[in-house]
């Protein structure tokens, strides 16, 4: 059973601040690690991802990974009351033809 | 900016009804999906679609589920008899393959499926 696993939160930060979200995954031959927002009632949004270890920006979002933990990370830097919403990790298997999401983190930004 | 889109985005129907989902992915993408997610749950994959064929398909993926690409443009989620716990939004996704894998898949709007 292929498992992603993250905090479900909720998860407050200021505004301002940085928000630290965190995901780890079961199966070691997975390639490609993706995060998604997804505000309630709407579709997953992508963010970011990633595919090497080691830290990726983009903006404000920095993605991390370590593929010898099992551990993908992802920090926004500012954090606006409309980042507010639930950060989901996805994972793709080994196959390439699928996703594992994890439950979701559930972040809510004060102003 | 290229978009998946999705019809309708809310059905209501009878249990043991058929009903069918409609898709239309970004159009160079070769690679389609659909995904569930039944409310306060996570996001869970159903079926991938390549090259006119399923590529891999969950344990939720049962026989009364279907899927196919009538034309260029449309890809289709069929399911055959619903029941009450087939109540949940459903999602589309394609991507453009590189490297022989899929790559980053973007997602639809959704369906909400309601079976009473």
């Amino acid at each position: 059973q292929k498992e992603v696993e993250q905090n479900s939160g909720p998860l407050s930060v200021p505004e301002g601040a940085i928000a630290s979200l965190n995901c780890t995954y079961s199966d070691r031959g997975s390639q490609s690690f993706f995060w998604y927002r997804q505000y309630s009632g709407k579709s997953p949004e992508l963010i970011m991802f990633i595919y090497s270890n080691g830290d990726k920006e983009d903006g404000r979002f920095t993605a991390q990974l370590n593929k010898a933990s099992q551990y993908v990370s992802l920090l926004i830097r500012d954090s606006q009351p409309s980042d507010s919403a639930t950060y989901l990790c996805a994972v793709n298997g080994y196959t390439g033809n699928q996703f594992y999401f994890g439950t979701g983190t559930s972040l809510t930004v004060i102003p | 900016e290229p978009e998946v889109t999705q019809t309708p985005s809310h059905q209501v129907t009878q249990m043991g009804q058929e009903v069918i989902l409609r898709c239309v992915p970004i159009s160079n993408h070769l690679y389609f999906y659909w995904y569930r997610q039944i409310l306060g749950q996570k996001v869970e994959f159903l079926v991938s679609f390549y090259n006119n064929e399923i590529s891999e398909k969950s344990e939720i993926f049962d026989d009364q589920f279907s899927v196919e690409r009538p034309d260029g443009s449309n890809f289709t989620l069929k399911i055959r008899s619903t029941k009450l716990e087939d109540s949940a939004m459903y999602f589309c996704a394609s991507s453009e393959p590189t490297s022989g894998t899929s790559d980053t898949q973007y997602f639809g709007p959704g369906t909400r499926l309601t079976v009473l």
